[in-house]
């Protein structure tokens, strides 16, 4: 059975402060996402990642992938309190999205 | 564009009654998903279509459920008879393409089943 684990699955940090959210899959797949969930809302997209070695940023977000490692990383820097959120990983696998379980984010002032 | 419009947002019902959710994707759009998402499960793609026309259906838990795209700007899923164990969140999101960072989500319907 395929599994994506996210950890860690709670996070508080201070802002200003930098933190990386790791996530694991246990089977091969070139295509990661990341997705924000505002609590009680729906998900956005925020990264796709496609190859092996491939790093996006938006603002202060940073995902990376590593293929052969079956590991994609979210690192956030100088944490904000906007950035107060759920983010979640999923993988495409034979025409099927697999979703981590989320890695709840609270940022303190 | 208004974005991706889901309706109801809210429905409750009592068990046994059937439930049809919609979705109205991106005018253009020609990828329409559909997931669950629940405490105890997580987030789950349960069916997709690409231009009106179901590819993957193994993520529909049961034969209760069944979905369709009669058209490119209209898809309903439902489910007949309900469970409590549906009760969730059912999101639908539209893409341009096969996943991508294009994938819009709608606001989801909260699905209570008594």
């Amino acid at each position: 059975e395929l599994k994506v684990e996210q950890n860690p699955l709670f996070l508080s940090m201070q802002e200003g402060k930098n933190y990386t959210i790791y996530c694991n899959y246990s089977t091969t797949s070139d295509r990661l996402y990341w997705y924000r969930q505002d609590p009680g809302k729906s998900l956005e997209s925020l990264f796709v990642l496609l190859s092996n070695g491939a790093v996006k940023q938006e603002g202060r977000l940073m995902a990376s992938l590593d293929t052969k490692a079956r590991l994609s990383t979210l690192h956030i820097t100088a944490a904000v309190h906007d950035l107060s959120a759920t983010y979640f990983c999923a993988v495409d696998v034979g025409n099927q999205f697999y979703f981590g379980t989320g890695t709840s984010l609270t940022v303190i002032p | 564009d208004a974005g991706v419009i889901q309706s109801p947002r809210h429905e409750v019902t009592e068990m046994g009654q059937e439930v049809t959710l919609r979705c109205k994707p991106i005018s253009g759009h020609d990828y329409l998903f559909w997931y669950r998402q629940t405490m105890m499960r997580g987030l789950e793609l349960l069916i997709y279509f690409n231009n009106n026309v179901p590819i993957d259906d193994s993520g529909m838990p049961e034969d209760r459920f069944s979905a369709k795209m009669p058209n490119a700007s209209f898809s309903t899923l439902k489910i007949q008879p309900s469970e409590p164990r549906d009760s969730a969140v059912y999101f639908c999101a539209s893409s341009l393409v096969w996943g991508g960072k294009t994938q819009y989500f709608g606001p989801g319907t909260r699905l209570l089943v008594l």
